[in-house]
């Protein structure tokens, strides 16, 4: 089974703080892993993926993120936040796309408060 | 806009009452999801369909009941409301390794 692990539930920063959001998948083989962001009231949006190759993806509005395998880790950053960023994020895992059907797990969310 | 359209956007139901959720992608794709997102929860799997003519149960499936018309369509029904199904409920579709493209939800009251 795979499983998904965000730590912070809630981070606050002032605009032009730089962010780092940590995410934790379980999953015993190969793996996609994926960033979705929710501005308020609207419906998830993906920010960056990971398949394969260069363990640093980079997404849309200045999102990276970087996979390292052998910590199971898949950390959300930005340099440099603007208000604008406030948001809900979802870390996501998808394994096994032949056996797994691409059926996605998802972490709790971490809810982004961006103080101008 | 090409995408993934839900209907309806906001419902309000009463204990018992029945009711079906659709889902249209135009996209071409070949899997579609149903998910139930709850505050503090995530979002969590209640069906899903990985081709035209198949469907398999997520991770919270009972209530709930799916068809797949079509390539096109995926819908959700409830038979008989409950108050723990108040949700928002999202459709999504996905083409091989790429991420999925989410529907606008439908946010469901039952009462």
């Amino acid at each position: 089974a795979q499983s998904v692990s965000q730590h912070n539930h809630h981070v606050i920063l002032s605009e032009a703080a730089s962010l780092e959001l940590g995410c934790n998948y379980s999953y015993g083989g190969t793996v996609n892993l994926f960033w979705y962001v929710q501005y308020p009231g609207q419906h998830l949006q993906l920010l960056l993926k990971y398949f394969s190759g260069d363990p640093l993806v980079k997404g849309i509005k200045g999102f990276e993120a970087e996979f390292i395998k052998s910590k199971f880790s898949f950390n959300l950053r930005k340099p440099s936040v603007q208000w604008s960023d406030t948001a809900e994020y979802f870390c996501a895992v998808m394994g096994g796309l032949n056996t797994n059907a691409g059926k996605s797990t998802f972490g709790d969310g971490t809810t982004l408060t961006v103080k101008p | 806009n090409a995408g993934v359209t839900q209907t309806p956007k906001f419902q309000v139901l009463k204990t018992g009452q029945s009711m079906t959720l659709q889902c249209a992608q135009d996209m071409n794709h070949n899997s579609m999801y149903w998910y139930r997102q709850d505050p503090g929860m995530g979002l969590r799997l209640i069906y899903y369909s990985a081709s035209e003519g198949t469907t398999d149960k997520g991770e919270v499936p009972n209530g709930y009941n799916v068809s797949r018309l079509n390539k096109r369509e995926f819908s959700l029904r409830l038979e008989s409301a409950a108050p723990s199904q108040t949700s928002v409920y999202f459709c999504a579709s996905r083409a091989g390794a790429y991420g999925y493209t989410f529907g606008s939800g439908t946010r469901l009251t039952v009462v």
